[in-house]
Order: structure tokens, then sequence, then C-alpha cells
């Protein structure tokens, strides 16, 4: 739909697990985003990637570990997280690292953590 | 409050009217953008207007800028079921100095009935 892929789409993990969530991008862009969306609550910007170098990196607790093997893919690993995480994980690309172009959006990944 | 500030926060009007959300912001910016989001989904975007323009258009939507108010509003003429989403403005707001950033608001619920 928008060349942004997510899996898993929904995720439900205990506060002591590890998992990792995963975005692929098929648009050839340079930039690439994970957001934290929860209610109530804006976007809340966690990490970007341009050309595979982290460029941001906005106070995100430790918990959340961000990884962009290539400029197609980006992880987020997860362990030890708190039911407060629970929220839908965005992951987003733009051709380059500027807010005049457009973020292109993955479905996202809805985590649930008990 | 937020940089981005959507009004209002919810929005219920019936098929073939016409809805108008507004967007206020507090520092200057370079550009603002408008997304969609559906239900559970990632956003989409739908347009972005210049810091220079005062309107732009792009089928049944109408965005207007006004910078001297710091504000944007978003029209959708003749609504369809179909439009039901949550809309979201987004700025780069310039910050204390040079950002990268999109900085999104807490969004719109519209809901358009059948």
């Amino acid at each position: 739909e928008t060349g942004v892929t997510q899996t898993p789409r929904h995720l439900v993990m205990g506060m002591t697990n590890k998992k990792s969530l995963k975005c692929e991008q098929h648009l050839g862009h340079n930039a690439m985003y994970w957001y934290k969306q929860s209610a109530k609550k804006p976007l809340e910007l966690m990490f970007v990637y341009s050309l595979e170098e982290r460029v941001e990196n906005n106070s995100v607790p430790s918990r959340f570990s961000p990884e962009c093997p290539n400029s197609s893919h980006l992880f987020l690993h997860l362990h030890t997280l708190q039911p407060e995480d629970s929220a839908l994980y965005l992951c987003a690309s733009s051709q380059v690292y500027f807010p005049r172009y457009e973020q292109y959006f993955g479905p996202g990944t809805r985590l649930t953590v008990t | 409050s937020q940089q981005g500030e959507e009004d209002p926060q919810a929005l219920s009007i019936q098929e073939g009217e016409n809805a108008t959300m507004n967007c206020s912001y507090k520092t200057s910016i370079n550009n603002l953008q408008w997304y969609r989001q559906n239900s559970g989904r990632g956003l989409v975007h739908l347009i972005l207007i210049r810091s220079n323009e005062r309107e732009k258009h792009s089928g049944r939507l109408r965005v207007t800028l006004d910078t001297s108010k710091k504000s944007s509003s978003l029209l959708i003429t003749a609504s369809r079921a179909a439009d039901t989403a949550s809309y979201f403005c987004a700025t780069d707001a310039v910050d204390g100095g040079a950002t990268n950033k999109l900085i999104f608001g807490t969004g719109t619920l519209l809901a358009v009935q059948p």
C-alpha cells in the first residue's frame, strides 16, 4: 500500500521478554524513523536514521534499541519493557532527512506489554 | 501546549457535508503538512503547504495557511464515509535553532455518518 511494511502487526509480550519489530521500505528512501503513538498523545519521534546513521535519539529509554543494517531495513529491539510502553509503533521513511519531504508510514505494530 | 494543536478534537458530520479542521502552532515554520490516519493504521500524507503559500488544493481538499495567526485549516468538501479518520497537522518548527524534525499535533477525529 505505501511501500513501507512492518512486522509483526500485533505483539503481546511480558515484561521480561525480548522481541524485535521490523520495518522495510521499498521506496529507495535515505531516511527512516521510529515513532510511538499512544492514545490522546501526539506522535512521539523516537529515532531517526539517515543513510544508515542514527541522527536522532529523543531521550528514549535504553530498553528500546534501534538497528539499521541498511537503508531499506530498520529494527527496534525491545527488552524488559514496562506496561506504559504499550502503544502503536510506527515506522516511516522519507526521501531524505528533511521535514520538507513527506513521510511514508507503515501500518504499525500494536504492542501490548503485560 | 503542543507545537501543533488540532481543533476540534472530534467532529461528526453527515455524508455530503463539508468538514473543517484547524491547526494552530507556536513557532515559525517553513512548511506545514496534513496527514490522515485510518483507525489503527499508519499515517498517509495528504498535502504540504509552504510558509509563502496561503492556499492549496488537492481534489476535495483545501488547505489554508495564515502565518500571522500561526494557524492552518483543512477543508474536506462533499465528505464521504471513507473520509472517516484522524487528521493530523505536522510542522517543521524551528525550536531555538535548526531542526529537521516534523512535529505532529494530537489530531482531529472525523466521523462521517452515511
